[in-house]
């Protein structure tokens, strides 16, 4: 069964910090894989995701993602955070081919301070 | 609509009451998924719809829940007799089909809570 780690569960920062936010899913197939994140009190929304081609995802808000197929890693990065970057992300894994179902990662809270 | 909409917002009920969620994809979207968002499971798969039929129910955690969709559009959610622990946010997305190259839309949940 496919499944998906997300290995920091809750991260402080201050502003301009750099941050990196680590995922590894487990399955041997082909894979679609993103970045959703949770703003407070706001849905779900789709950061970034990766298909095929570059494995280096570029999404909204100056965040970037690298898929390493060797690791089955997916790591969520950003240079200089902000104060509203404050969210919960979430890592999902879709096996490609199949029926878009997203297994999702445990989530991370990030809160930055001001 | 602008966006998928699910109601209600939050709901109440007590032990062994049935309860049913609603959702309203995004027009045109044929493939809709509901999840569960809940303290300790994090967010869990389901089951999902491509037009009115649901291949794939795997994710639905007992016979009580059961859900359907009609005119290729709105979907109900049902638990049954409900227990504690379905407290949870039950989240509805919607996408044009049901390939994963498509980014699903999720609504804003509805928060159940069984006393």
């Amino acid at each position: 069964a496919q499944s998906v780690s997300q290995h920091n569960h809750h991260v402080i920062l201050s502003e301009a910090a750099s941050l990196e936010l680590g995922c590894n899913y487990s399955y041997g197939g082909t894979v679609n894989l993103f970045w959703y994140v949770q703003y407070p009190g706001q849905h779900l929304q789709l950061l970034l995701k990766y298909f095929s081609g570059d494995p280096l995802v570029k999404g909204i808000k100056g965040f970037e993602a690298e898929f390493i197929k060797s690791k089955f890693s997916f790591n969520l990065r950003k240079p200089s955070v902000q104060w509203s970057d404050t969210a919960e992300y979430f890592c999902a894994v879709n096996a490609a081919g199949n029926t878009g179902k997203l297994i999702f990662g445990q989530g991370t809270t990030l809160q930055v301070k001001p | 609509g602008a966006g998928v909409s699910q109601s209600p917002s939050n709901k109440v009920t007590e032990k062994g009451k049935d309860v049913e969620l609603r959702c309203d994809p995004i027009s045109g979207h044929t493939a809709l998924y509901w999840y569960r968002q809940s303290l300790g499971q994090g967010l869990e798969f389901l089951i999902y719809f491509q037009g009115n039929s649901a291949p794939d129910k795997s994710g639905l955690p007992s016979d009580r829940f059961s859900a359907e969709r009609t005119g290729g559009s709105v979907s109900t959610l049902t638990i049954q007799r409900t227990q504690q622990e379905d407290s949870a946010v039950y989240l509805c997305a919607s996408s044009r089909t049901t390939s994963g190259a498509y980014e699903q839309y999720f609504g804003p949940g509805t928060r159940l809570t069984v006393t």
